[in-house]
């Protein structure tokens, strides 16, 4: 039981450059997320999804896009990288949003030049 | 948006000793839930609570959901060298998708 699998774990990127974030759960979880996490400010949402074909905005989303095409699978990319970008990425699911504490994985550290 | 003061930010203490940390916000939840994260990890939940007022424990840990519903502790007893790590709070609302994390509590023990 693998849980929740992020890929890569590291990764320097120029800036301009683009790249997908892996994310991949096999417990059959309909909530997915993606949170960034930067020193002195814990984790911040950036985009989450409901369910395959549903995604939405949260609190950081500028600059990131997300898609949801199977309930196994939710990548990140980043169209554009720039140095704000750096920090440290974690991918989060989830039975269902209501009071499911969510499964994380063990994150993609990405450092923007 | 909604804030949560996590202190202390930084804890020192030696094997054996009993942890206090506590998590404070500006705004209520219904759920708190409280993670810790190690080096190189994603955060693991440690205990989640639902209602206000409850007290639940997990092994040597015990949290509390405040009757404010705006605050929650943490309780580590007789610390070991395996509590060492970054201790999170985290609130969150029904059907709300957003946890709001707080700043964290890092954890060393001294041996």
């Amino acid at each position: 039981n693998a849980g929740v699998t992020q890929t890569p774990k590291f990764q320097v990127l120029k800036t301009g450059q683009s790249m997908t974030l892996q994310c991949a759960q096999d417990m059959n979880h309909e909530y997915m997320s993606w949170y960034r996490q930067d020193p002195g400010m814990g984790l911040r949402l950036i985009h989450y999804s409901v369910g395959a074909g549903i995604t939405d905005q949260g609190e950081v989303p500028n600059g990131y896009n997300v898609s949801r095409s199977t309930t196994e699978d939710f990548p990140l990319r980043l169209l554009s990288a720039a140095p704000s970008q750096t920090s440290v990425y974690f991918c989060a699911s989830s039975y269902s949003i209501d009071n499911q504490p969510q499964h994380f994985g063990d994150g993609t550290r990405l450092s923007i030049l | 948006g909604q804030q949560l003061n996590q202190s202390p930010q930084s804890m020192f203490i030696q094997e054996g000793e009993d942890v206090s940390m506590n998590c404070t916000s500006s705004s209520i939840f219904n759920t708190w839930l409280w993670y810790k994260q190690e080096p190189g990890e994603g955060p693991v939940l440690l205990i989640a609570l639902y209602k206000a007022g409850e007290l639940t424990s997990n092994g040597r840990l015990t949290a509390q959901f405040g009757i404010t519903r705006k605050d929650s502790f943490l309780n580590i007893s007789a610390s070991i060298p395996s509590d060492v790590g970054i201790y999170f709070c985290a609130g969150r609302n029904f059907g709300n998708e957003k946890l709001t994390f707080g700043t964290g509590t890092r954890l060393t023990i001294i041996p």
